[in-house]
């Protein structure tokens, strides 16, 4: 399996809801990563966990809630979000250290639109 | 904060000609990448250029990374309708095992 599956591909929620982002790996990769991307933009890092572990918050705000329950998944909980949270979400994995050749692995993505 | 900044921001070329684009950086790196992303989808990996190598091939593509002048570029050769997408260079901080940060993209179109 080589694919990063992200869930659901598309989100419509409230300002006032409680959703999540659900993203999953089998390849072995030990380092999973969230970035945020608006539209003509670049990805945009938010959080990175390496060994399960939270490494990086590139300072998202705290309505952004990463969790990752174990080496292959990897979640992201909204809760009372503002429209301009509006973006495409993606999840990516990798090898921890990054020499490996293949890069990263990246999710189609979730489309998500706050109203 | 961005790392890589590419140029041109938008290209279109007819198929089967040749297609170059530009990556510049500020900081020192362990290696760059290349991804493509087709319209509104996850990012594909290209090719990764390690920081001791000047070029590098994989099928059309061609890469060259110049460390003095923090650039590099990205030839895709005989191009087809389907190399239409946004492309991004993206860079990985020779501090230590920093996560991936990417450039602005360039769209390239392809007209048949």
């Amino acid at each position: 399996d080589t694919e990063v599956t992200q869930t659901p591909k598309h989100l419509v929620m409230g300002m006032t809801n409680k959703k999540s982002l659900k993203c999953e790996q089998h390849m072995g990769h030990r380092a999973m990563y969230w970035y945020k991307q608006k539209a003509k933009k670049p990805p945009e890092l938010m959080f990175v966990y390496s060994y399960e572990k939270l490494s990086i918050n590139e300072s998202v705000p705290s309505r952004f809630s990463p969790e990752c329950p174990n080496s292959s998944l990897l979640n992201l909980h909204l809760h009372a979000l503002q429209p301009e949270d509006s973006a495409l979400y993606l999840c990516a994995s990798s090898q921890p250290d990054g020499t490996v050749d293949d890069g990263y692995t990246f999710g189609s993505g979730t489309r998500l639109t706050v109203v | 904060s961005q790392q890589g900044e590419e140029d041109p921001q938008a290209l279109s070329i007819q198929e089967g000609e040749n297609a170059t684009m530009n990556c510049s950086y500020k900081t020192s790196i362990n290696n760059l990448q290349w991804y493509r992303q087709n319209s509104g989808r996850g990012l594909v990996h290209l090719i990764l250029i390690r920081s001791n190598e000047r070029e590098k091939h994989s099928g059309r593509l061609r890469v060259t990374l110049d460390t003095s002048k923090k650039s590099s570029s990205l030839l895709i050769t005989a191009s087809r309708a389907a190399d239409t997408a946004s492309y991004f260079c993206a860079t990985d901080e020779y501090s230590g095992n920093t996560p991936l940060v990417f450039g602005k993209g360039t769209r390239l179109s392809v007209i048949a």
